[in-house]
């Protein structure tokens, strides 16, 4: 069966320092891989998304940027982060198939900058 | 660009008592998508609408996908404590990769 990692699970950062969140899938091959960003009671924002190694589609400018240097691995990072970029960052997958993918979301990771 | 907006932000009811929230979009839709995110959790897929008119049931749970495929509605009935969470529809231009998500309605339930 497929299953979705994602760490830390929480993360508490200084204003200005470097961010690398990780994700990886098992179980399938070629999945879209995605990076979605709720901040406290509010919806999903989506940031990035993939559909190939090396294939970023980036849904919002800023201090943030996404890599796949693998089929089943997705990285989040910044340079340096700002007091804006605390929130709840999800990592998902789908089916790369029709129109009507479902995501399976991963755990989540809290990070609060300071 | 795509716009979906649920409504409403907040709903507390009593359990036993009925529940709805609705979405919206600001453009015609190839399917619809609803999940739940629990308290502390992440987003769980329950189910997809993708025809005209399409009415899904899932226990107490009812779905409806709107004639003009722009609009769609969670119905529970008789709510139980375990239905406490975030109730996100998430929705699909046509040909489109990107699945544009609603800012979510917060149940929670007076037992």
């Amino acid at each position: 069966s497929q299953t979705i990692h994602q760490w830390p699970a929480t993360l508490v950062q200084p204003v200005g320092s470097p961010l690398s969140l990780e994700c990886t899938v098992e179980g399938t091959s070629n999945p879209n891989l995605y990076w979605y960003r709720q901040a406290a009671g509010r919806g999903l924002q989506l940031l990035f998304y993939s559909v190939g190694i090396g294939q970023i589609s980036s849904e919002v400018p800023q201090n943030l940027s996404a890599s796949r240097p693998q089929d089943r691995q997705f990285i989040l990072s910044s340079k340096k982060l700002l007091l804006s970029d605390s929130g709840f960052y999800l990592c998902a997958w789908s089916v790369r198939q029709t129109r009507n993918e479902k995501l399976f979301f991963g755990s989540g990771t809290q990070l609060s900058v300071l | 660009g795509q716009q979906v907006m649920q409504i409403p932000q907040y709903q507390h009811v009593q359990e036993g008592e009925d529940f709805t929230t609705y979405c919206n979009s600001s453009t015609t839709l190839s399917n619809i998508q609803w999940y739940k995110q629990r308290p502390g959790g992440h987003p769980v897929f329950l189910i997809q609408l993708v025809k005209s008119g399409e009415v899904k049931k899932q226990k107490r749970l009812t779905f409806q996908f709107g004639e003009a495929k722009k609009n769609s509605s969670l119905h529970i009935t008789a709510t139980q404590t375990t239905d406490v969470g975030t109730y996100f529809c998430a929705g699909r231009n046509q040909g489109a990769q990107k699945l544009v998500f609603g800012q979510g309605t917060r149940l929670t339930i007076n037992p």
